[in-house]
């Protein structure tokens, strides 16, 4: 079955601190993994994707297909980071309907 | 500007009275899709579209209704409102194959 997994529902860290937020999927073809960001009072958007490996907002994700996890990083947290964080996963291939599942949300907080 | 527009961003009704949440976007999008999301739940696909009159069930498609009769429509009926479905409600689009998902900034429903 297709699942993704964030265990935490809060993460709450002091600005500057190492930043790591969980992602494990459960996906038996070749997954396309994504990270969501919601920012108080605003709409959902992209924040990166597996595909591209970039970093965006001094964010980065690797997906590690032997532990299936797609964790998302940042070396030093800001106040702004905080938000509403999202793991999501796609499948590939020509049956693609280009259903993306959700994680369960992870909170992340900033203190200065 | 591209986006999805969703409305209204809040709604209060009471048990058994029909409503409609519409949700219309400018970028020509070909796929369309409604989420549901709950404290502790993430966010949860209700119904999906691929294109014009072509519409399939997401994982929580009870109770819902939805139509595609053009391409930048896709309203989200419920037929029959019942406390269980006081959510927020989020539409997205994105073009076929395409990656990024865009999303609408949300309905709040209250169910009475």
């Amino acid at each position: 079955a297709q699942r993704v997994t964030q265990p935490e529902k809060l993460l709450s860290v002091f600005k500057g601190a190492p930043v790591e937020l969980k992602c494990n999927y459960s996906y038996s073809g070749s997954p396309e993994l994504f990270w969501y960001v919601q920012y108080s009072r605003q709409r959902l958007q992209l924040l990166l994707r597996h595909i591209s490996r970039e970093s965006i907002k001094g964010f980065t994700a690797d997906l590690n297909k032997g532990e299936t996890s797609f964790h998302l990083k940042k070396p030093f947290a800001q106040e702004e980071d905080s938000a509403m964080y999202y793991c999501a996963l796609s499948g590939r291939g020509s049956g693609n309907t280009g259903k993306l599942i959700f994680g369960q949300g992870t909170t992340l907080q900033v203190k200065p | 500007e591209a986006q999805v527009t969703q409305n209204p961003r809040y709604l209060i009704t009471v048990t058994g009275k029909k409503l409609t949440v519409t949700c219309s976007q400018n970028m020509n999008h070909e796929y369309m899709s409604w989420y549901r999301q709950d404290p502790g739940l993430g966010l949860r696909q209700i119904y999906y579209s691929m294109n014009v009159e072509v519409t399939d069930k997401g994982d929580v498609p009870e109770g819902y209704k939805v139509s595609r009769k053009e391409k930048r429509n896709f309203p989200l009926i419920l037929e029959s409102p019942s406390p269980n479905q006081t959510s927020l409600y989020f539409c997205a689009s994105r073009d076929r194959g395409g990656e990024k998902l865009f999303f609408g900034s949300g309905t709040q429903l209250s169910v009475l």
